[in-house]
């Protein structure tokens, strides 16, 4: 089946620094990927979508300076927290979407604790 | 009120038992996904719907799409089926928000020995 990969799947920062995560389709082309953002205890919610070759676009409430994601190739997404801050911590999860295909494989998720 | 809403929120059983968590939403959809995530985080499809039902194994999803409403069903649950369960419908909408997911709160599965 296919399989999306992240990394690093957990990560320890100190506040002001910035993190890059990963996001990596291994088996597949992925035309979409999708950022998520789950806090302890609530459901995930839409960060933004990101479109090979395209900018992304973000959910309502989320600062696209602070979180920059870039699609460059059809295998990888990634996503850089600028300026992390305590409040940024959370859980990271992408998930990849072929353009022919309904359905999204998720990533293993990212966890990262800034302190 | 949350477009997805999900029941109930914990659950807990006893080996062997069926088990039924509701997904109830309010928008147009394309499609609907029960996901499940382990305590570790990671999520991995169980299901992906537009109407009907289908089976794998254990689990069984239906979907009525009329009444704007799914179901997942696991059939003699088993202690390695604890995890959270997740109800996702797929916006229909086009344009940016094509393939976009909105989630329910998730079900907390909890099954003894």
């Amino acid at each position: 089946g296919a399989v999306v990969s992240q990394h690093p799947s957990w990560v320890i920062c100190k506040s002001g620094t910035s993190v890059k995560i990963e996001c990596r389709s291994l088996d597949f082309q992925a035309t979409t990927m999708f950022w998520y953002r789950q806090f302890p205890k609530q459901s995930l919610m839409l960060m933004a979508t990101s479109n090979e070759g395209s900018k992304a676009t973000y959910e309502q409430g989320v600062e696209k300076d602070k979180f920059l994601i870039n699609h460059a190739s059809l295998t990888l997404s990634t996503l850089t927290v600028t300026s992390a801050h305590p409040e940024d911590s959370s859980f990271y999860i992408c998930s990849a979407r072929v353009l022919t295909q309904e359905t999204q494989y998720f990533g293993p998720g990212t966890r990262l604790l800034v302190l | 009120k949350n477009e997805v809403e999900q029941s109930p929120q914990n659950l807990t059983a006893q080996e062997g038992e069926f088990i039924t968590i509701n997904c109830s939403y309010s928008v147009g959809i394309s499609a609907l996904h029960w996901l499940q995530q382990h305590p570790g985080g990671g999520i991995v499809s169980l299901f992906m719907l537009s109407s009907g039902k289908k089976k794998h194994g254990r689990l069984i999803a239906t979907i009525n799409i009329q009444e704007k409403h799914s179901s997942l069903h696991i059939t003699a649950s088993h202690p390695r089926d604890s995890a959270v369960y997740i109800c996702a419908v797929q916006s229909n909408a086009g344009g940016t928000s094509y393939g976009k997911l909105t989630f329910g709160q998730g079900t907390i599965l909890t099954v003894h020995p």
